[in-house]
Parts: C-alpha cells; sequence; structure tokens
C-alpha cells in the first residue's frame, strides 16, 4: 500500500522568508500524481500544487514550487516570500490516477510570523 | 472554478440516532465523489468512493452497514452515518471528480459531527 509521510510537525517561518515544508513517499508504481494542499483555518482544502511522476521538470505556481526526487522518493514544497495569509495545514498527497482517490500524509502545520 | 458543497456545516445528534450528509456538485457532474473523514488535528482518511449508480467501495476497516452512502446522481453523493456514537464524531469532508475534461478533483468544505 501506498503511503505518504510528513515529518515536520509544525514549522515556523518570518514574513517574507522561504519555508520548504518535507514530505517522503512509499509506492511500487511508476506512474502517479503527487499534490500539495492547503487547509487554512476554515478547512476548506485547496490544491497547492501537483505533480505528475512522468515529468522530470519541477512544478512551480507563483510563489510554490517543489522538489521532485523520484528516485528518492521526495516531494518537498518551498513557499517563497512567506505572507500571513500562507500560515495553514499542508497536506502532502499522493494519487495512482488523477482525479481517483488520494492518500494523505499526516499534515505540517504552517505558521507565518509577521 | 468548480464548487461543491456539503450540507449541514454543521449538526448535533445523540447518540443512537442517524445523520445524513450531502455533498452537492454545484456547477459541473461529477461520476465520482470521495468522502474522507478528519480528526482534530490529523490527516484526512479515506472512508469510501461513491459512483453514480452504482454501490460504493469502502475502504478497508471502515463498516459499510454503519456508513451509508448513496450516489444517486451526477451532482449528488450522500453519506448517512447510522446509529451514530460520540465515536464518530469527527469531520467528513467530500470531494468531487469532474466528468470528462479534466477529472479535476474539488473538496467540499466539510460537516462538522458531534454526537452526544
Amino acid at each position: 500500500a501506498q503511503t505518504v509521510t510528513q515529518s515536520q510537525p509544525e514549522m515556523s517561518v518570518q514574513e517574507a522568508e522561504t519555508v520548504t515544508l518535507s514530505c517522503t513517499y512509499d509506492t511500487s508504481e511508476s506512474d502517479y500524481y503527487l499534490f500539495w494542499y492547503k487547509q487554512p483555518p476554515s478547512r476548506q482544502m485547496i490544491l497547492v500544487i501537483r505533480q505528475e511522476a512522468y515529468k522530470q521538470q519541477n512544478a512551480t505556481e507563483n510563489r510554490f514550487s517543489v522538489n521532485f526526487q523520484k528516485a528518492a522518493k521526495s516531494f518537498s514544497l518551498k513557499i517563497s516570500d512567506s505572507q500571513l495569509g500562507d500560515a495553514a495545514m499542508y497536506f502532502c498527497a499522493y494519487s495512482l490516477e488523477y482525479g481517483n482517490k488520494l492518500v494523505f500524509g499526516a499534515g505540517t502545520i504552517l505558521r507565518v510570523k509577521s | 472554478g468548480a464548487v461543491v458543497s456539503q450540507h449541514p456545516s454543521r449538526v448535533i445528534c445523540k447518540s443512537g440516532t442517524s445523520v445524513k450528509i450531502e455533498c452537492r456538485s454545484l456547477d459541473f457532474q461529477a461520476t465520482t465523489m470521495f468522502w474522507y473523514r478528519q480528526f482534530p488535528k490529523q490527516s484526512l482518511m479515506l472512508m469510501a468512493t461513491s459512483n453514480e449508480g452504482s454501490k460504493a467501495t469502502y475502504e478497508q476497516g471502515v463498516e459499510k452497514d454503519k456508513f451509508l452512502i448513496n450516489h444517486a446522481s451526477l451532482t449528488l453523493s450522500t453519506l448517512t452515518v447510522t446509529s451514530a456514537h460520540p465515536e464518530d464524531s469527527s469531520f467528513y469532508i467530500c470531494s468531487a471528480r469532474e466528468q470528462g475534461r479534466n477529472y479535476e478533483q474539488y473538496f467540499g468544505p466539510g460537516t462538522r459531527l458531534t454526537v452526544t
């Protein structure tokens, strides 16, 4: 079974600084999808970024980028120029097929200090 | 963007009663919906996959007779917690996969269930 591990229960970052959230996963598949979701206090899940395993190029979305290391089964999220609105719980997730069921990591609480 | 709603957003029920939670895709058709459960400060755990017009597929360890899922139309899936007990208190989140084009998955805002 696929598993997703987030080893950082909580992280803090100063406003305008950069922070990296870690995620590792375990799978025997070669094609799959990885995601980072943000869950603010409202509890609404928001897709931050996604990565297709067959793509070597790391995905980027404005201030958010990933470092995808397929051989190491690592998928970290870098948030640049952190803003107060970035404070939330961040979940790393895995899916064997796009749009199919997601396996989530335990989550990392990100606190942004002003 | 695609919107998924859940109703109710919060519900309190007495132990032994049943409660129904609705998940609706408001502006798209969803052949597949997913039901997740989230305990406080914990991750989301998939409970079941709901396909329109067919029986739901439950994850291992989820009691299908306790958590009844119905997906009667392309825009509505319901989760009924039967004979609820305090340990069923949790945050229930649904997501809906858009039919056709891009299979993007959209999440509802969740339902807080408290069983007293």
